[in-house]
């Protein structure tokens, strides 16, 4: 089954880290260009960052630059965020996507819920 | 990067068409035919509904329709059917090679 299943998230102090993974199955993530949005809930969907097929081109949102810091390993079919010095208006749940169609997210993670509290 | 402006909330009755805008500039919606559509259910993950402003994946009805004009997107539904009340968002590429999305717009059947 082609799918992604994101995982890592939890409670974490103001200040703290955590590395956020999103495991690809049915597909090669290296065949794509990936994506992290983040959704709080009740609110809406927040571009964060991407990575293209080969690695060699990195964004970031602005609200994220320097602390984030998106990676994949191929071996293991695994994209990841690191996220920190996180903030409490970071608390929300953290999505992978893949990019199937350009400029275009055509298959999505349940998420991973992230919150930032002391 | 300024998220793109949709309505809150939209509403309509069963059989009826409504459309959903959403505003850009031309540093994204405006300066590319890179806008996508996702519909979400609550609890659960968005699914692409428009690409590349109105192309339909498999599988989409063909009672959603997507458009564009300057700096503002559309996304229509015709012929309403419960099952379309959801939240949609609108997404754009950016100059800057990023993406934006829409803060959002819930679709209330009546």
């Amino acid at each position: 089954e082609v799918q992604l299943v994101e995982s890592g998230g939890g409670l974490v102090q103001p200040g703290g880290s955590l590395r956020l993974s999103c495991a690809a199955s049915g597909f090669t993530l290296s065949d794509y260009w990936m994506h992290w949005v983040r959704q709080t809930p009740g609110k809406g969907l927040v571009w964060l960052s991407r990575m293209d097929s080969d690695g060699s081109s990195i964004k970031y949102a602005d609200s994220v630059r320097g602390r984030f810091t998106i990676s994949r390993d191929n071996a293991d079919n695994t994209l990841y965020l690191q996220v920190n010095s996180l903030r409490a208006e970071d608390s929300a749940v953290y999505i992978c996507a893949r990019e199937g169609i350009v400029s275009a997210l055509d298959l999505w993670g349940q998420g991973t819920l992230v919150t930032v509290s002391s | 990067q300024s998220a793109l402006t949709q309505p809150a909330s939209v509403s309509g009755s069963p059989g009826q068409s409504i459309t959903i805008s959403c505003t850009g500039t031309s540093s994204d919606i405006g300066g590319y035919n890179y806008v996508s559509w996702y519909q979400q259910y609550p609890g659960k993950a968005p699914k692409l509904i428009i690409s590349e402003v109105s192309n339909r994946p498999s599988g989409v009805p063909d009672r959603f329709s997507g458009s564009k004009s300057g700096n503002t997107a559309s996304l229509t539904l015709s012929g309403l059917q419960a099952e379309d009340e959801a939240h949609y968002y609108c997404c754009s590429y950016t100059t800057m090679s990023t993406l934006v999305f829409g803060g959002g717009t819930k679709l209330t059947v009546l």
